[in-house]
């Protein structure tokens, strides 16, 4: 079981739209339709924004949205606002009654 | 408004066993999994495992050798034991609660620090 592969780093200005990828492998983000994304602000605790692919939280703006395509899942936030700059991580069902995390990616706000 | 709290010592010694509990308020312990996730300092979060609510468990494979959950219904708690601990073990640990078996993980405690050192 391997850790799914998100790039270190993303970074956009206010108003932009970033695209954060998420890659595994047909046994874990393309196998199954429980690809999750999480928020996670400097010593907080990480915040469900995603869950099942595409489907939002109550509470969380539609700012916010998931998709997938095969191996790879993607998160995209658009009307990049400051309170944007957190850190990103993906989770996804592998199989197994087992999950697996992405590695994360820092989002900044330019 | 279901709420997680961890509890347990903030410091254990190399070889010892790591032991914290998890107190869920706001609503049953019943009929959800239940997980632990760590996270060491600059680093990103890794899947311990789950508990059901009716004890049955599952572990990732890299940790399942010295891995234990448990689940008190009565207390409306879930707890973690994992074995011979060594400085790799030094993280911050959250409880969460899962939306479903294939997880998204909906409600965390606010995570404790563990440090392993002597």
């Amino acid at each position: 079981q391997s850790a799914l592969t998100q790039p270190p780093s993303a970074s956009g200005s206010p108003g932009q739209s970033v695209t954060i990828s998420c890659t595994g492998t047909s046994s874990d983000v393309g196998g199954y339709n429980y690809v999750s994304w999480y928020q996670q602000h400097p010593g907080k605790a990480p915040k469900l924004i995603i869950y099942e692919v595409s489907k939002r939280p109550s509470g969380v703006p539609d700012r916010f949205s998931g998709s997938k395509s095969g191996n790879t899942a993607s998160l995209t936030v658009s009307g990049l606002q400051a309170e944007d700059e957190a850190d990103y991580y993906c989770n996804s069902y592998a199989g197994s009654n087992t999950v697996v995390f992405g590695g994360g990616t820092k989002l900044t706000v330019l | 408004q279901v709420q997680l709290q961890e509890s347990g010592p903030g410091l254990v010694k190399p070889s010892e066993t790591l032991s914290l509990t998890c107190t869920v308020s706001g609503g049953s312990i019943g009929n959800s999994y239940w997980s632990w996730i760590r996270q060491p300092a600059g680093k990103g979060l890794e899947w311990i495992g789950r508990v059901y609510s009716s004890g049955s468990s599952n572990y990732n494979p890299s940790l399942k050798s010295r891995v234990t959950m448990s689940v008190d219904t009565s207390n409306n708690q879930f707890s973690l034991k994992l074995t011979s601990v060594t400085a790799a073990d030094t993280a911050v640990y959250y409880c969460a609660k899962a939306l479903a078996r294939q997880g998204g993980f909906d409600y965390w405690g606010q995570g404790t620090l563990v440090t392993v050192s002597s």
